[in-house]
């Protein structure tokens, strides 16, 4: 079961580039890695997922190096609305929910 | 993209008393889990709801304590047996599909156990 580890809490203003770092040394090889923002008193929302190199979206992209143990979520241009808790999962959701794990998540404070 | 709702959003129950939610989506989705947030705390697997037979449990959840119901491929509820206040969390509902990575949540419903 991979284990993941994110910063507990990151600080930015309006307008950076935010580098969210998922820690899984243990991913398996059929193992995806998703990534999902929560806001308070929400349900989490899916923002990106890969297997490896970089995927990007309108949202956000994510880079995984060759040895998929690390992720990093980044954010381009953050705004006040980005402020939300930021989950990495890894797991093979598809067909064993139960091997997919949450990490304890990165709460994001963006200024103005 | 799936839509999901919850009922309740929220209820205070008594100890040694039941609570019942239901989730509904809005579409037929393959999969539909459940989860328990704690307050400030990250997500806990407790279940999948498998249409048609009996859930698949996480280790540490137990179906006498979380029984779990899908009839069909839209609906699930999940009850909370026995209460007592360490029960009191956020309870979410989520879907999707095979060969799909993306999950998509509820609102949650709160339970407080007094």
């Amino acid at each position: 079961l991979a284990k993941t580890t994110q910063p507990i809490s990151m600080d930015s203003y309006e307008g950076q580039e935010v580098n969210i770092t998922c820690s899984h040394n243990n991913i398996a090889t059929n193992d995806y890695i998703t990534w999902y923002q929560q806001f308070p008193s929400q349900g989490p929302r899916f923002i990106i997922q890969g297997y490896k190199t970089k995927v990007t979206n309108e949202v956000a992209s994510l880079f995984i190096p060759a040895d998929r143990k690390s992720s990093t979520l980044s954010l381009p241009r953050v705004s006040l609305s980005d402020t939300a808790v930021y989950y990495c999962l890894v797991g093979d959701i598809a067909t064993n929910a139960g091997k997919s794990t949450f990490g304890d998540g990165t709460t994001l404070t963006v200024k103005p | 993209s799936a839509v999901i709702s919850q009922k309740p959003s929220r209820d205070i129950c008594q100890r040694g008393t039941s609570l019942t939610i239901q989730c509904q989506v809005d579409s037929q989705v393959t999969m539909m889990f459940w989860y328990r947030q704690q307050p400030g705390q990250s997500l806990t697997l407790i279940a999948t709801a498998n249409q048609g037979s009996e859930a698949t449990y996480e280790s540490g959840f137990v179906i006498d304590k979380f029984p779990i119901s899908r009839p069909n491929l839209t609906f699930s509820t999940l009850t909370v047996s026995n209460l007592s206040p360490e029960d009191s969390s956020i309870y979410l509902c989520s879907a999707g599909g095979v060969g799909s990575y993306e999950q998509y949540f509820g609102p949650g419903t709160r339970l407080t156990v007094t």
